[in-house]
This record gives C-alpha cells, structure tokens and sequence, in this order.
C-alpha cells in the first residue's frame, strides 16, 4: 500500500497565524484528500486534491480557510489559515490504496493542532 | 444528509471472545464499506473492506455486508488485549461512477479486557 509522509506531525499555533500541512506519498496517486478529525469526534473530509485542477471543497469548508496546492502527483499541502482554537483538529491527508481487486483508502500519521 | 451511525460504546469483551462491531447507513446507493482501526493518537489504519452482500473473512477479521438492511458488520474473533482501539465504519456516499468521497461513523470504542 501507498506510504504517505506527512509534516508536522504535531503544532501549538498563535490565533489569527497560518500553518502548512505537506503530504507525500511514495506512489503517484490522481486524488488526495484532505480530511479534520475534532477531539472525540470522527473524520471529516475537507476537500479533495487533484492534481492540476482546484481542489473540490466539502459543505461547510472554504478555499480562503483551507487552501490546497497539489503542484504534483506525490504532493499536496493544507494551509490552515487566520486560526482560531476552533481549528484544533487533527488533520489527515488520505489516498486511495489498491490491493488487487480492492482497494481502501489510506491516510497519513496526521498533523495535532493546537491552537491558542 | 448522508449518514453512517455506530454505537459509541465502549463495548468491553473479556480476551478470546468475539467482538462484534455494527454500523448503519443512510444512502442506499452506497456501494463501498470499509472498516478502520484508530489507535488513541494514530491515524485510522484500514482493516476490511467489502463490496457486495455477505462475509469477508480476513483472519480473525470478518466483515459482514446487507445491503437491504443497509448493515455493516465486523466480527473479531479470539480478541485480544491489542485489539483495544476505536473502531470507525467508513462508506462510499459520493455519486456517481468514479467517486471516491467517504463518509465516516463516530466510531465504536473496544476494550479487551485480559
């Protein structure tokens, strides 16, 4: 399965900052996606990253919050911008992994945002 | 809205006996389910996946799939202290051929207990 490198694995930010999220997996992959997972809450996905074209945003988030570069097809980055603690989350960036006939989604070790 | 319901637990089970784990789901269309072990600190790491009506057995793992109850089930056999972890049912709700999105249950908490 795809191996994804994910950085920084953990941060304690200013409100009001920008902090950026890089991820690199080992394989070239067409979409990366972009998921936040709230204390005690499950994953929610953020947006999805293809690779020369903008990213697709779920309901509820915004490019000018959450803007995503994928230069190419190993890379994307999430910037959290103008943080307010309501952004404390772990942040995932996740790829679709085939095995044969199955496939699954795999994600990296995720980013710990604290904000204060 | 499209939904995936679990029990939040914890579900406690003493060691060697059979977990079982249930997740609902609202969008009849959903074609793909996958079921993730969380770690408190780590990232969701894939265990199972199934596609169509039935079991899948990987293992101590085996997933089960009915589609008419929109049901999704894992099983874990002879558990083990190691399995003590958050358990997230995850679904392909995105339309359309090729879509990928996932949308994710609120986890079930396991513990074994020794």
């Amino acid at each position: 399965s795809a191996v994804i490198s994910q950085k920084p694995s953990r941060d304690i930010c200013q409100r009001g900052t920008s902090l950026t999220i890089q991820c690199q997996v080992d394989s070239q992959v067409t979409m990366m996606f972009w998921y936040r997972q709230q204390p005690g809450q499950s994953l929610t996905l953020i947006a999805t990253a293809n690779q020369g074209s903008e990213a697709t945003y779920e309901s509820g988030f915004v490019i000018d919050k959450f803007p995503i570069s994928r230069p190419n097809l190993t890379f994307s980055t999430l910037t959290v911008s103008n943080m307010s603690p309501e952004d404390s989350s772990i942040y995932l960036c996740s790829v679709r992994t085939d095995f044969g006939y199955n496939y699954g989604y795999t994600f990296g070790s995720g980013t710990r945002l604290t904000v204060v | 809205q499209k939904e995936v319901e679990q029990n939040s637990g914890p579900l406690s089970v003493p060691e060697g006996a059979i977990a079982s784990l249930n997740c609902t789901y609202s969008d009849r269309g959903s074609q793909s389910f996958f079921w993730y072990r969380q770690y408190s600190g780590k990232s969701p790491e894939l265990i199972m996946s199934i596609y169509s009506n039935g079991d899948k057995e990987d293992g101590r793992f085996t997933a089960q799939l009915n589609k008419a109850s929109q049901y999704v089930s894992l099983l874990i056999r002879d558990s083990q202290p190691s399995d003590s972890a958050t358990y997230l049912c995850a679904v392909n709700t995105g339309s359309g051929a090729g879509s990928y999105q996932l949308t994710f249950g609120k986890g079930t908490k396991l513990s074994v207990i020794p």
